[in-house]
């Protein structure tokens, strides 16, 4: 079964430095890769998602992720954080060989605090 | 405007009360999910349904029921509540193809007493 590991329950950074924030996942093949974002009270935004192509995506609000199949990681990172984007984090994992990401494993989460 | 709406957002309730938490969707998607989330646990599937009429286990169904009697709707049904099943409550959509991604409810939070 897939998983996936997000080691870092909280980050704290200040406002204006780069954030990256890690994802590792357990799968036997390729997975569709997922980065979401939830504030305070709200769902789930998707932030950005992977499926093949270039290992470099870009998503919304200044976000991207690098898929890295040697280290099976996908790391989010943006090179300057707002305060804005004080928000819990989910990468997520989808199977690829049932044609659609209907069954996703979601990490445990990354709570990012920004600092004035 | 496209969304995903649950209600209620708050509930609070006594074991063994039969409770309905309500899911709509105005994009007429056809794949719809339940997701519980707990501190450190991150989320995880309890029922999810492919299309009208055809549902399945996620990765915790224990106590939870669904229906899919129209593809707008996905209710999560509660026969007999017990305290582990205080949770945050979400209600997911897409469009079940490839590449779709997920669009969320903002959740419900249940209190079982």
């Amino acid at each position: 079964a897939q998983s996936v590991t997000q080691p870092d329950i909280h980050i704290t950074v200040s406002e204006g430095a780069s954030l990256e924030l890690r994802c590792n996942y357990s799968y036997g093949a390729t997975p569709y890769l997922f980065w979401y974002v939830q504030s305070p009270g709200q769902g789930l935004q998707l932030l950005l998602k992977y499926f093949s192509g270039d290992t470099l995506v870009q998503g919304i609000k200044g976000f991207e992720a690098e898929f890295k199949r040697s280290q099976s990681s996908f790391n989010l990172r943006k090179p300057s954080v707002h305060w804005s984007d004080a928000a819990e984090y989910f990468c997520a994992v989808g199977l690829i060989s049932s044609g659609s990401a209907r069954q996703l494993t979601f990490g445990s989460g990354t709570q990012l605090t920004v600092l004035p | 405007e496209a969304q995903v709406t649950q209600n209620p957002r708050y509930l609070i309730t006594v074991t063994g009360k039969k409770l309905t938490v309500t899911c709509s969707q105005n994009m007429n998607h056809e794949y719809m999910s339940w997701y519980r989330q707990d501190p450190g646990l991150g989320l995880r599937q309890i029922y999810y349904s492919m299309n009208v009429e055809v549902t399945d286990k996620g990765d915790v169904p224990e106590g939870y029921k669904v229906s899919r009697k129209e593809k707008r709707n996905f209710p999560l049904i509660l026969e007999s509540p017990s305290p582990n099943q205080t949770s945050l409550y979400f209600c997911a959509s897409s469009l079940g193809r490839d590449n779709s991604p997920l669009h969320f409810g903002n959740g419900t939070r249940l209190t079982v007493t």
